[in-house]
C-alpha cells in the first residue's frame, strides 16, 4: 500500500458536521478512485476522477457528498452534514492509466457520533 | 444488489496445504476479474487478475481459474503460508475499467 497516502487515518465527527478526507495518489498516477466499505461489506465504488475532472460519480450519493481532484494538491472527498450511516472506511486508490490495477491507500475510518 | 458473491466467509487451513477461495458473479458484462488481499487496518493489495479471454492465470503460489459459463472464479493458494492470513476480496469490472464491484471478502487463517 506504499505510495497512496490518505489522511487522516481516523476521523470522528458529530452528526451534522462536515468531514474532509484527503488522498494523495502514487507519484505519476493521475487517476483517482474513492471506495467506501461499510461494516461487514465489500468495498463499493463511489467516484472516479482525473486531474480537475470528475469522470464517473455514479456510485456517490447525490446529496451531501462531493469530490474533487484539483490541478495542485490532493483529492478531497467531502461529506457535509454527516449522519451515523456515513460511518465507514473510505479508501482511495490510484492508477497510472484507466485500466491498470489499482493501488489502494490505508483508508480513513470515519466515525459519526 | 450484490453482483459479486463470496460465500463461506472464513477458511482455516494448515500451513503447506492448499487454500481455495470461491467467487460467483451475476453480471454478464463483467470481463475482468481480480483478487485483492487485505490485512487489518490496511488497504487492499492487488494479488492477481484474469481477463475473460482466459480460463487460468498463474503467478507463483497463486492461481486464478475462471469458468465463464458458470460465472464462477476461484483462487488457489498453494502452499499456504502463515503470512497469507488475511481477508481476500474478489472483484470484477466491465470493459476492464476500475469501477470495481467487490465481494464481501473471505477471511483466511493459515495455521502454522
Amino acid at each position: 500500500n506504499a505510495g497512496v497516502m490518505q489522511n487522516p487515518r481516523h476521523l470522528v465527527r458529530r452528526r451534522g458536521q462536515e468531514a474532509r478526507l484527503r488522498c494523495s495518489p502514487m507519484k505519476g498516477h493521475s487517476h483517482v478512485y474513492w471506495y467506501r466499505q461499510l461494516p461487514e461489506e465489500g468495498l463499493k465504488f463511489m467516484v472516479y476522477l482525473q486531474k480537475e475532472n470528475i469522470i464517473d460519480e455514479s456510485g456517490m450519493p447525490k446529496e451531501r457528498f462531493s469530490a474533487e481532484f484539483p490541478k495542485e494538491g490532493p483529492s478531497i472527498l467531502r461529506i457535509q452534514q454527516v449522519v451515523r450511516g456515513d460511518s465507514a472506511a473510505y479508501f482511495c486508490a490510484s492508477s497510472d492509466y484507466g485500466n491498470s490495477p489499482l493501488h489502494f491507500g490505508n483508508g480513513t475510518r470515519l466515525t459519526v457520533t | 444488489d450484490q453482483q459479486v458473491k463470496q460465500n463461506s466467509p472464513s477458511l482455516s487451513v494448515q500451513e503447506g496445504r492448499i487454500s481455495i477461495l470461491n467467487c460467483d458473479y451475476t453480471n454478464s458484462m463483467f470481463d475482468y476479474f481480480l483478487w485483492y488481499k487485505k490485512y487489518p487496518a490496511e488497504g487492499p493489495t492487488f494479488l492477481i487478475s484474469i481477463s475473460s479471454i482466459k480460463d487460468k492465470n498463474e503467478d507463483g503460489r497463486f492461481t486464478v481459474f475462471l469458468n465463464k459459463s458458470a460465472k464462477h472464479l476461484s483462487l488457489h493458494i498453494v502452499p499456504s503460508q502463515p503470512g497469507d492470513s488475511a481477508v481476500y476480496f474478489c472483484a470484477a469490472s466491465a470493459r476492464g475499467n476500475n469501477r470495481l464491484a467487490f465481494g464481501k471478502g473471505n477471511q483466511v487463517v493459515v495455521i502454522p
